[in-house]
């Protein structure tokens, strides 16, 4: 079956630092790939998404490329903010399925002023 | 005016009561989901429903039920809660036609049950 294995945290970093969140997937086929994020107190927001290999999802100055070869999409910032603190998630469907979403087990960042 | 709405917030509930949980949507989406998310295990799939004549069971449906009153409606049931089912629950709508099947989630409600 499909699985999806990020690292663990919680990762705390000050502000302007680099961020790196690892994510690597198991899945048949040609998955698509996303990273949700989960602010404090609120439900789960699509932050960028990728559908073929080599495809770089970004938004809000984070980005992920989709690397077939390694079975990655980690997701990076160059600087983080304060307001960047929340829980994020990678997430797959496809592998044989067109609706299930495969959840990682989600990364808890704290960014410190 | 939020898209995907969960009631209630928030519930406390003892042992062997049941309680619902609801979901509407305003996206005109056909399908919609029931997850559950647990510190450390991520979110699972507990039912979702692909239209209102078609439900079926996720990876943890044991002790839930679901209903599906209209396109824009899928409520979750605890018939007989217990403390493992505290948690946090969230509804989510996805349309067939979208791809990659992108899921747009509620804000989630937060159950504790004693």
């Amino acid at each position: 079956g499909n699985s999806v294995t990020q690292m663990e945290g919680p990762v705390t970093l000050s502000e302007e630092a680099f961020l790196t969140i690892n994510c690597t997937y198991t899945a048949t086929g040609y998955p698509s790939l996303f990273w949700y994020v989960q602010y404090p107190g609120e439900g789960l927001q699509l932050l960028l998404k990728a559908t073929k290999a080599d495809d770089k999802g970004s938004n809000k100055g984070f980005e992920a490329t989709y690397r077939k070869e390694t079975t990655s999409f980690h997701l990076e910032k160059g600087s983080v903010q304060v307001s960047d603190s929340a829980v994020y998630f990678c997430a797959l469907v496809g592998g044989g399925s067109n609706y299930k979403l495969t959840f990682g087990k989600g990364t808890l960042l704290t960014v410190n002023p | 005016d939020a898209d995907v709405t969960q009631t209630p917030r928030n519930r406390i509930t003892k042992t062997g009561k049941r309680i619902m949980l609801e979901c509407s949507q305003t996206k005109g989406h056909d399908r919609m989901y029931w997850y559950r998310q647990d510190p450390g295990l991520g979110l699972r799939l507990i039912y979702y429903s692909f239209d209102v004549k078609d439900i079926n069971k996720g990876e943890i449906s044991d002790g839930y039920s679901v209903s599906r009153q209209a396109q824009a409606k899928f409520s979750l049931s605890l018939e007989s809660a217990i403390p493992n089912q505290t948690a946090l629950y969230f509804c989510a709508t996805s349309d067939q036609g979208l791809a990659p099947n992108e899921q747009f989630f509620g804000p989630g409600t937060r159950l504790t049950v004693l």
